[in-house]
């Protein structure tokens, strides 16, 4: 079973306007973190964002916010006042555990975004 | 602070080649770990190292080795190349704390034919 469902490949948003990013994650572990990374055309993986399973608030960083539904077990991104330069690959990531193996990071298969002006 | 370094960015390679990409970070960190990136795909994870002198596989190992003779260098060594390791592959290093968030090398790209 995939532990990192992306099931959205490509979007469109308009300039200005805010966007979903999906994410569902599969795990029996109690702990567990979840990370969205972007990856522009130039190919860098740039972290934006993170939510761990105990955290009582979702996170946010200047214009992304994670909407973390625990029970649904999903960790959607939402980007607010898009911009031509969000035009990206987005990437959900998990980690699972406290100890030496939750340095692995389990990648889903990627959102293309682009921004239309 | 230069992060996460990779060398090469590009390499080519016939099948049956070996090579080794190297990777180097200068923030101390004690996790290391490599990942590659196929088309259209995320990452997967290769080969980590929580510490010098200590590694072990992850999801996809075969065709690759690695070592951590020091905390800053972990190079990936492709024995016999083949291609279906064309790929980019990228080095990531983590402080192991709280979020275990982990910085990522500019990644190389590989093309093996």
């Amino acid at each position: 079973a995939q532990k990192i469902t992306q099931t959205q490949p490509g979007m469109f948003v308009q300039e200005k306007e805010a966007v979903t990013l999906d994410c569902t994650y599969d795990t029996s572990d109690p702990s567990y973190g979840l990370f969205w990374y972007k990856q522009p055309s130039s190919g860098e993986m740039i972290f934006l964002i993170y939510q761990g399973s105990y955290d009582q608030q979702n996170a946010t960083e200047g214009r992304y916010s994670l909407n973390f539904q625990k029970a649904r077990k999903s960790a959607n991104l939402v980007i607010s006042a898009s911009q031509l330069g969000d035009s990206a690959m987005y990437f959900c990531a998990m980690r699972e555990g406290w100890a030496d193996s939750s340095y692995k990071l389990i990648f889903g298969s990627g959102t293309r975004l682009l921004v239309r002006p | 602070n230069a992060g996460v370094t990779q060398t090469p960015k590009f390499q080519v390679l016939k099948t049956g080649q070996s090579m080794t990409l190297q990777c180097a970070q200068d923030m101390n960190h004690e996790y290391m770990s490599w990942y590659r990136q196929d088309p259209g795909m995320g990452l997967r994870l290769i080969h980590y190292s929580v510490g010098a002198g200590i590694t072990d596989q992850g999801e996809v190992p075969n065709g690759y080795n690695v070592s951590r003779s020091t905390t800053e260098d972990f190079p990936l060594r492709l024995l016999s190349a083949a291609p279906s390791q064309t790929s980019v592959y990228f080095c990531a290093s983590s402080t192991g704390t709280d979020s275990y968030e982990q910085y990522f090398g500019p990644g190389t790209r590989l093309t093996v034919t």
